[in-house]
């Protein structure tokens, strides 16, 4: 199976903040890679697909890059409604991974 | 509106069984692939099972595998899973997704949640 690892699992941020958050797989994945937020007592949301496509109706400040086996979700200017769980999935090869999360709180 | 809707979910003894079902609304069920996602505190998210659009290939976690069966029936717009031989580390929220693309989703249900306890 390709594990997925997520840093930092927690970070604390101001609005306005650029933030970056790092996924990387244990083997080569090309650009099959996804990104996700979710918030409390709330289902994931698709942000990023294929490593870098924004998808639709996501804001302009969230974007992906990297491909093989390190990636990045970056947020250009944290928003307070961007406060939340973010995670990256693998759909190289089944089983399909997820990492193991990367929460954004308010400093 | 678009929207999947899960059911079906609650408590049951190790050992027992149980059937999700994930109803489907605002979108041509039957032109994608529909998947259930599980999520665990200590877990995370877990990958659980995918099924074709036509229903004739389906995929399992090793974790799930002989245990649990996914299935659809597109005249009704609705995605199933039958849980049996139910262990207390298949507790959690249960959710369905669509695929948008080669596996990754585009469309959650609000989730079900199974508690595995006697």
């Amino acid at each position: 199976d390709i594990q997925m690892t997520q840093s930092p699992s927690s970070l604390s941020a101001s609005v306005g903040d650029r933030v970056t958050i790092t996924c990387r797989a244990s083997q080569s994945i090309s650009s099959y890679l996804n990104w996700y937020q979710q918030k409390p007592g709330k289902a994931p949301k698709l942000l990023i697909y294929a490593a870098s496509s924004l998808q639709r109706g996501v804001p302009s400040r969230f974007s992906g890059s990297g491909s093989g086996t390190e990636f990045t979700l970056t947020i250009s200017s944290l928003q307070p409604e961007d406060f939340a769980t973010y995670y990256c999935q693998q759909s190289y090869s089944s089983p399909l991974t997820f990492g193991g999360g990367a929460k954004v709180d308010i400093k | 509106e678009v929207q999947l809707l899960e059911s079906g979910g609650g408590l049951v003894q190790p050992g027992g069984s149980l059937r999700l079902s994930c109803a489907a609304s605002g979108f041509t069920f039957s032109s994608y692939a529909m998947s259930w996602v599980r999520q665990t505190p200590g877990k995370g998210l877990e990958w659980v099972s995918t099924i074709s659009t036509s229903g004739g290939s389906t995929y399992y976690a090793d974790s799930v595998k002989g245990r649990f069966t996914i299935s659809r029936d597109n005249s009704k717009n609705t995605l199933y899973l039958q849980m049996n031989s139910l262990r207390a580390e298949d507790t959690a929220v249960y959710y369905c997704a669509k695929e948008l693309g080669m596996w990754y989703f585009d469309l959650w249900g609000r989730g079900t949640l199974v508690t595995v306890s006697s």
